[in-house]
This record gives structure tokens, C-alpha cells and sequence, in this order.
């Protein structure tokens, strides 16, 4: 089975700090993802990759940036946290190998910012 | 990318079958029609694909019209166990956006 890790579930950090999310898939998968997800607002797409090195935007990247120096690593980083950004933060990865359309997702980490 | 409109919650009995429609008016040639569930506290997940037609797996049904601008979700006599949001998202493979969902819940 895919296993999609995330490192902390729950999280608490002060205004100003800087914040690592890390996510870890042990399938391969050349794509992975970041979410987060708030009341009323579904799941909104804020970066993603679809290989090493690589990163794309999603809807909300602003405050946000992030990390892949390894296929099985996608870091999430807000550089200084806000209280805006306390939520929930969601990991996926997926391939297209096989032809679906599929991505597994993590635990989550429900971030506080005070 | 295409927009899905779904209904904000529904609800239901157990040994009930729910249909929960998708309507998706500007999806593209290339975009397939997947569908998620979520629990709370957990990450959504893979419930069912399909580009046309219909496509039936071990948990869902899923119909497609030949315009392909709305999609259904069959649950078939759902339980307790099914109460959890729905989501519909219309894309290629390697970007998907998530609406709000549909919040299913089953009542005893």
C-alpha cells in the first residue's frame, strides 16, 4: 500500500516563525502536492511537483514556499507564519503510471499559529 | 481548469442507495471525473474515475452523459460508515481542483 507520512500531526507556532511541513511517500510517486483545507473551503491546491527540483504553483502559494531535493520529500515552508495561515495541511502524491488518476494523501498537520 | 458545482450536504437512511450529481459545464476534452470521500481527520480518498459512460467499482457507481457536463455518484445502501464529505473533481491527471464537497449524512 502507499504510505503517504506527514512529520508532525498537530502544531503549534508563534507569529513570525518559520514553519517546515514535511512530507514523505515511499511509493515513487513523481508527483506530490500541498494543501490546506478550512472550513467552507474545501481542499485549495498551494504548490506543487511533478519531479525533483521542480515546483508549481497552485491557487494560494503566497506566504508559502517549498522544497524537493529528493523524489520522496516535499517540504512545505512558510517563511513567517501568520495567524492566517493556522490550518489544516494536507500532503498527496501520485503517478500517472497505469493511467490513473489517483493521489494518496497523508494524515494531515493541523497547524496553529498564535 | 473546470469548475464542479455539487450540493452542499445531503442526507440519508442506511439501506438507502445516494445519488450525488456533479455538474461540470465547461470540462475539457482531456479531463477525467474522479471522486473522493473524506472522513474527518483524514486526507480524502480515491473512490472512482471515469471518462464516459458509466464505471462501477467494489464501493461506487459512476454516470457520465454523453455531453459529459454532469456526472452522479452511486452509493448503494449506504451505512452509518459512509457519512463523510464528497468530492467531485474534473481535470487531467496531474492537477485536480477540489470544491467544497458534499457532506453525506446517513441517519440510522
Amino acid at each position: 500500500d502507499v504510505k503517504v507520512t506527514q512529520s508532525s500531526r498537530y502544531l503549534v507556532k508563534r507569529t513570525g516563525e518559520k514553519v517546515f511541513l514535511e512530507c514523505v511517500q515511499d511509493m515513487d510517486h513523481e508527483n506530490m502536492f500541498w494543501y490546506r483545507q478550512d472550513p467552507g473551503l474545501g481542499l485549495r491546491l498551494i504548490y506543487f511537483s511533478y519531479d525533483v527540483k521542480m515546483k508549481e504553483k497552485g491557487d494560494i502559494p503566497e506566504g508559502y514556499s517549498v522544497s524537493r531535493e529528493k523524489k520522496e520529500r516535499f517540504s512545505l515552508i512558510l517563511e513567517s507564519a501568520s495567524t492566517n495561515q493556522t490550518s489544516m495541511y494536507l500532503c498527496a502524491s501520485s503517478s500517472l503510471a497505469g493511467g490513473r488518476n489517483e493521489q494518496f494523501f497523508g494524515p494531515g498537520t493541523r497547524l496553529t499559529v498564535l | 481548469l473546470a469548475k464542479t458545482t455539487q450540493p452542499i450536504s445531503m442526507d440519508s437512511y442506511e439501506g438507502q442507495e445516494v445519488n450525488i450529481t456533479c455538474s461540470h459545464n465547461n470540462i475539457a476534452t482531456n479531463d477525467y471525473i474522479t471522486w473522493y470521500q473524506q472522513f474527518p481527520s483524514q486526507g480524502p480518498r480515491f473512490i472512482i474515475q471515469g471518462y464516459k459512460t458509466k464505471v462501477t467499482n467494489e464501493v461506487a457507481s459512476l454516470f457520465i452523459p454523453a455531453d459529459r457536463k454532469s456526472s452522479t455518484l452511486s452509493l448503494p445502501r449506504v451505512s452509518l460508515s459512509d457519512t463523510a464529505v464528497y468530492y467531485c473533481l474534473v481535470g487531467e491527471p496531474d492537477k485536480l481542483i477540489f470544491g467544497t464537497g458534499t457532506r453525506l449524512q446517513v441517519f440510522p
